[in-house]
């Protein structure tokens, strides 16, 4: 059974640290790792794609790697300020011809910055 | 501004009845997806339409329905049969290609008691 796997479930830090959110999955084949940011009450918003052959992607302060051999990738927020408190939720799509509906989703990691 | 709007924001229901929940987009994308979340779950894939009339089951399918009559429109009713229908709904879009990202909209909060 296909499942992404995210840790922490929440995490607090103080504004202006770093932190690393982590995302361990088993679907397989595997096309594509996503990284959304979901404000409370409202939709997800893209951060990044990563493909099979990409292991860094960055987005601003954001940066997402991927190790596709172990199935693990991280998102890396550095110099966190208060509107990164987010949940942040991992997508990764399973079948390379089967299109966005064929994607797994994380419960997401509940982030907290505080002043 | 290209996005993608849902509403009502909130909505309130009697068991038994059947509610519909509106989602319009305005990016020229051919697919588009209906999900549900839970607190402390994944987000589930309730139905998705690749082009206009034509429209599959996602995972949770059983108790939804939906239409698609128009490449900008994708409306979903959740029909008395659902026997859990308080959730967060979330509409989105995306283009063919197979990294392209998902654009949600902001969701419609569906409480039925």
């Amino acid at each position: 059974k296909n499942q992404v796997e995210q840790s922490p479930q929440s995490l607090i830090i103080l504004e202006g640290k770093n932190c690393t959110l982590q995302c361990n999955y088993t679907v397989s084949p595997f096309s594509n790792l996503r990284w959304y940011k979901q404000d409370t009450g409202r939709g997800p918003v893209s951060l990044t794609i990563m493909t099979f052959s990409e292991n860094t992607k960055s987005n601003g302060r954001y940066t997402a790697t991927l190790d596709a051999d172990t199935k693990q990738s991280s998102l890396h927020i550095t110099a966190s300020q208060l509107s990164d408190s987010a949940s942040y939720i991992c997508v990764v799509s399973g079948d390379p011809g089967a299109g966005s509906y064929q994607l797994t989703f994380g419960k997401g990691t509940k982030l907290s910055v505080i002043p | 501004d290209g996005g993608i709007t849902q509403s009502p924001k909130y909505l309130f229901r009697k068991e038994g009845q059947n509610v519909t929940l509106s989602c319009e987009q305005n990016l020229n994308h051919d697919a588009m997806y209906w999900y549900r979340q839970d607190p402390g779950q994944g987000l589930r894939l309730i139905y998705y339409s690749q082009i206009v009339n034509d429209f599959q089951k996602g995972d949770i399918a059983e108790g939804y329905s939906v239409s698609r009559e128009k490449k900008e429109s994708f409306p979903l009713t959740v029909t008395s049969a659902q026997k859990n229908p308080t959730a967060f709904y979330l509409c989105a879009s995306s283009g063919t290609g197979i990294v392209s990202p998902l654009h949600f909209g902001n969701g419609t909060r569906l409480t039925v008691t």
